[in-house]
């Protein structure tokens, strides 16, 4: 079994530029969530999506756009990256308990 | 207060020693209690979870669950330089069917030979 496959793996984005960070889980989980991390700051929650169909904001949405795909794949947007979004992004599914992925690190310049 | 309180460190041991990683918390709804381990530049990985309150043992890991005292551990048997990493604790209870962690900022952990 993969679990949670996020991609791309790096990105680099200049200021105001958009892109689409994805994520997909073979685990048959109804829940999925978008996490991003920072030195000193810890997981906080972006996004999650309780079932397919739902989505409901974190701690920490504003600058992202979510898209629950089907049950496998949720997705997460920047319209228009900026510096404050350089960060590690974790997407994870869960039953009960989480299952993270790889993560994906992105610095916007 | 934080819902959940953990010691950032780091922690420094030498190999084969005992590691006792703790973390306390104030909801006393949360069911399920998780341990987590995140190498530098990785994602984190379930190591272990528990439901309710008791002990559970995987190996050199054992997960402790104090609901009375709101207080959970995870202990390392016989440390070694690859446990070296930080240790993500986190809890949830049932929100609206979807159980939202909530986790501790880490313990960063070494073990030196």
């Amino acid at each position: 079994n993969a679990g949670v496959t996020q991609t791309p793996k790096f990105q680099v984005l200049k200021t105001g530029q958009s892109m689409t960070l994805q994520c997909a889980q073979d685990m048959n989980h109804n829940s999925m969530y978008w996490y991003r991390q920072d030195p000193g700051m810890g997981l906080r929650l972006i996004y999650y999506s309780a079932s397919e169909g739902t989505t409901d904001k974190g701690e920490v949405p504003n600058g992202y756009n979510v898209s629950r795909l089907n049950k496998r794949e949720f997705s997460l947007r920047l319209e228009s990256a900026a510096p404050s979004q350089t960060s590690v992004y974790f997407c994870a599914s869960s039953d009960n308990i989480q299952y993270f992925g790889a993560g994906t690190r992105l610095s916007v310049l | 207060q934080k819902e959940v309180e953990q010691d950032p460190g780091p922690l420094s041991v030498p190999e084969g020693a005992i590691v006792s990683l703790n973390c306390t918390y104030s909801n006393s709804a949360f069911q399920y209690f998780m341990w987590y381990r995140q190498y530098s530049r990785k994602g984190p990985e379930l190591l272990m979870y528990t439901y309710s309150s008791g002990n559970k043992e995987d190996g050199r890991f054992t997960a402790q669950v104090d609901k009375s005292s709101k207080y959970i551990s995870l202990f390392i048997r016989d440390s070694q330089p690859s446990d070296s990493a930080t240790y993500l604790c986190a809890m949830s209870g049932s929100s609206g069917g979807s159980y939202i962690p909530t986790f501790g900022r880490g313990t960063s952990l070494i073990v030196h030979p």
